[in-house]
């Protein structure tokens, strides 16, 4: 199964912008890269998502690698309500939902 | 409003019984699934459902037991042969199973075995 690597923590100041990595290095042509955060004692929440494009939504912006192996989460001006666990997972286009692995995630912090 | 709603919030059971948890999603979504989550983890596949009738074993599914007889519910059953059952236990849900589709999840139930 394609894995995600992301650093465990990380911190910003409020209204700073935030970049989040992740590496994928064994990515196939059909995995999607998603992003969800959780804050604490909560469900994870969807962010974004995308194929190859770079993508933007109302929460963040997705670059990805020209190469796929790697992808970064963009917050623009992080908030305060921001602080959470951000997790990159890949999804097969195809379906098989037993592929889908959470990893542990990156940590934000968001200093005031 | 559409989402995901578990029941309850929070569950104690004593050891070696059974207990199960709700999970109900009015999105008219096909596929579900369970997760369970350990503190300072990530979570864990538990199983999922595609359509109604029909449900798969996710990686850790030994210990629990799930039916999916309406499309709107996916209960979970945490029976007594699970060694270490407490835990963050979340629901989700999608259009389907396939890459291109978001996971909306519930709220969790946390569940402590005494």
């Amino acid at each position: 199964d394609a894995k995600t690597t992301q650093p465990n923590s990380m911190e910003s100041n409020e209204e700073e912008p935030v970049h989040l990595p992740c590496n994928h290095s064994t990515i196939s042509g059909t995995d999607y890269i998603h992003w969800y955060r959780q804050l604490p004692s909560q469900g994870p929440e969807y962010v974004i998502h995308g194929l190859t494009s770079n993508v933007n939504n109302r929460m963040a912006s997705l670059a990805i690698a020209e190469d796929r192996k790697s992808s970064t989460l963009i917050l623009h001006r992080a908030t305060l309500r921001d602080a959470a666990v951000y997790y990159c997972i890949l999804r097969d286009a195809w379906g098989g939902s037993e592929k889908l692995v959470f990893g542990k995630g990156t940590k934000l912090t968001v200093n005031p | 409003d559409g989402g995901i709603t578990q029941s309850p919030k929070y569950l104690f059971r004593k050891e070696g019984q059974n207990v199960t948890l709700s999970c109900e999603q009015n999105l008219n979504h096909d596929a579900m699934y369970w997760y369970r989550q350990d503190p300072g983890q990530g979570l864990r596949l538990i199983y999922y459902s595609q359509i109604v009738n029909d449900f798969q074993k996710g990686d850790i599914a030994e210990g629990y037991s799930v039916s999916r007889e309406k499309k709107e519910s996916f209960p979970l059953t945490v029976t007594s042969a699970q060694k270490n059952p407490t835990a963050f236990y979340l629901c989700a849900s999608s259009m389907r199973t396939t890459g291109n589709n978001e996971q909306f999840f519930g709220p969790g139930t946390r569940l402590t075995v005494l």
